[in-house]
């Protein structure tokens, strides 16, 4: 799987947009960029993933640049229980395809009131 | 909404005992997972397990860990002889569908080993 590269740390003011980038500049064509989050010691959680088209659901939005080497998260309207570590995982995907999640650092989003 | 349920939320154990650390997974869901997180460390993976059989394990996954799915609903971890740096989060997970889906997280077990 393709490494990824994220800044450490962020802050975000409460009610504002969130954005998370990660770079994954050696990306290959069969891989999907994921992100989960990490709420203080408490199992990782799902949040999105793409391909190349940018994907939009409840928690949040995920957009992918067109040659792909980078994506941005965005969560719209940060509440601080949006406070976590966010971590962006690049990994093949399909029915053959190696089910492991490897995680990297992730950024810690901090957000403020 | 269904959930992976993990118990106990915390095991303490003396070293060179052995531990259980049991999972939950959604009933619907065929691939199952355990992880581990030392104290301010990266999420590692341990081992997949799918059709009653290990499909993909880590190196961190040595002769002392072994899973087994005893029946319709429990998954469990085993250490066998547990070591101080087996101190650690265990968490669980499992998916409906291996590649594609996510997967679901349980709440973890915190061992800690004396």
């Amino acid at each position: 799987d393709a490494k990824t590269t994220q800044p450490p740390s962020m802050d975000c003011a409460e009610g504002r947009a969130a954005n998370l980038p990660c770079n994954h500049s050696t990306i290959s064509g069969n891989e999907y960029v994921y992100w989960y989050r990490q709420i203080h010691s408490q199992g990782p959680q799902y949040i999105i993933h793409g391909l190349k088209n940018n994907e939009t659901n409840e928690m949040a939005s995920l957009i992918i640049t067109e040659d792909r080497k980078s994506s941005t998260l965005i969560l719209p309207h940060a509440t601080l229980r949006d406070t976590a570590v966010y971590y962006c995982i690049v990994r093949v995907a399909g029915n053959n395809a190696g089910n492991m999640l490897t995680f990297g650092g992730g950024t810690r989003l901090m957000v403020k009131p | 909404e269904p959930e992976v349920t993990q118990t106990p939320s915390h095991q303490v154990t003396q070293m060179g005992q052995e531990v259980i650390l049991r999972c939950v997974p959604i009933s619907n869901h065929l691939y199952f997972y355990w992880y581990r997180q030392i104290l301010g460390q990266k999420v590692e993976f341990l081992v997949s397990f799918y059709n009653n059989e290990i499909s993909e394990k880590s190196e961190i996954f040595d002769d002392q860990f072994s899973v087994e799915r005893p029946d319709g609903s429990n998954f469990t971890l085993k250490i066998r002889s547990t070591k101080l740096e087996d101190s650690a989060m265990y968490f669980c997970a499992s998916t409906e569908l291996a590649g594609y889906n996510e997967q679901f997280f349980g709440p973890g077990t915190r061992l800690t080993v004396l």
